[in-house]
């Protein structure tokens, strides 16, 4: 399986960040997976965004569960991550990855970084 | 939230000395722990998974113990190409966790 990180490397305060994870050799309608969103701000350490099934079903990080929505297009698969609102702190490495219980594919990363 | 805490923080070792990182979680979490080795510029790569279980085309050298609460990665005659930064993560709840990672040196 690969995943490919895309979306705009620089987003505005204020703005809605949006990424698309697109999944290859591999079916993104197979059950036994979660698709995967993560991040790594400067300086700290890994952050879990949130996941979601092949039925749709997702699963956010109370911390930002607010601003976050992610969704899947099995028919293209993709699955996507939007952020709202953003500041300087949603600055990061964006990583999409597949879960049946460890991370075990991940794509290469998307620097996003936030500013005017 | 399940916390886990990573030590050392950093470490300079020779080659083909043995390393030793542990990870402790704030609760039980049975063996839903995997340690991931992460490269400059690169994605993170599983290392091991479910705390002991080897991952097809990782080095022996790599080995993993502990269940409940306390675990290590053990990496058995440094290699070169072993600098990196290696972390810990737990699939036992929502949401899911990482420890911060510890960056390992060649002297």
């Amino acid at each position: 399986v690969q995943l490919q990180e895309s979306g705009p490397g620089l987003v505005k305060p204020s703005q809605t960040l949006s990424l698309t994870c697109t999944v290859s050799n591999d079916p993104i309608s197979d059950g036994i997976y979660y698709w995967t969103w993560l991040r790594h701000r400067p300086g700290k350490g890994l952050e879990w965004i949130g996941y979601i099934s092949f039925r749709g079903t997702p699963y956010y990080n109370p911390a930002l569960k607010s601003r976050v929505t992610i969704s899947i297009d099995t028919s293209k698969s993709q699955f996507f991550l939007n952020v709202t609102s953003v500041t300087a702190a949603d600055t990061a490495i964006y990583y999409c990855a597949r879960e049946p219980g460890t991370l075990d594919s991940w794509g290469q990363g998307a620097l996003v970084t936030v500013s005017t | 939230e399940i916390v886990l805490i990573q030590s050392p923080e950093s470490q300079s070792v020779t080659p083909k000395e043995r390393v030793t990182i542990t990870c402790r979680a704030s609760q039980s979490i049975g063996t839903s722990l995997h340690w991931y080795q992460q490269k400059p510029n690169q994605s993170p790569k599983l290392l091991i998974k479910y705390a002991s279980q080897s991952i097809s085309g990782v080095p022996s050298r790599f080995s993993g113990s502990g269940s409940g609460t306390a675990f290590t990665l053990t990496i058995n005659g440094l290699e070169a190409e072993d600098a990196a930064t290696y972390f810990c993560h737990q699939s036992s709840g929502l949401p899911r966790t990482f420890g911060l990672g510890t960056k390992v040196e060649i002297k």
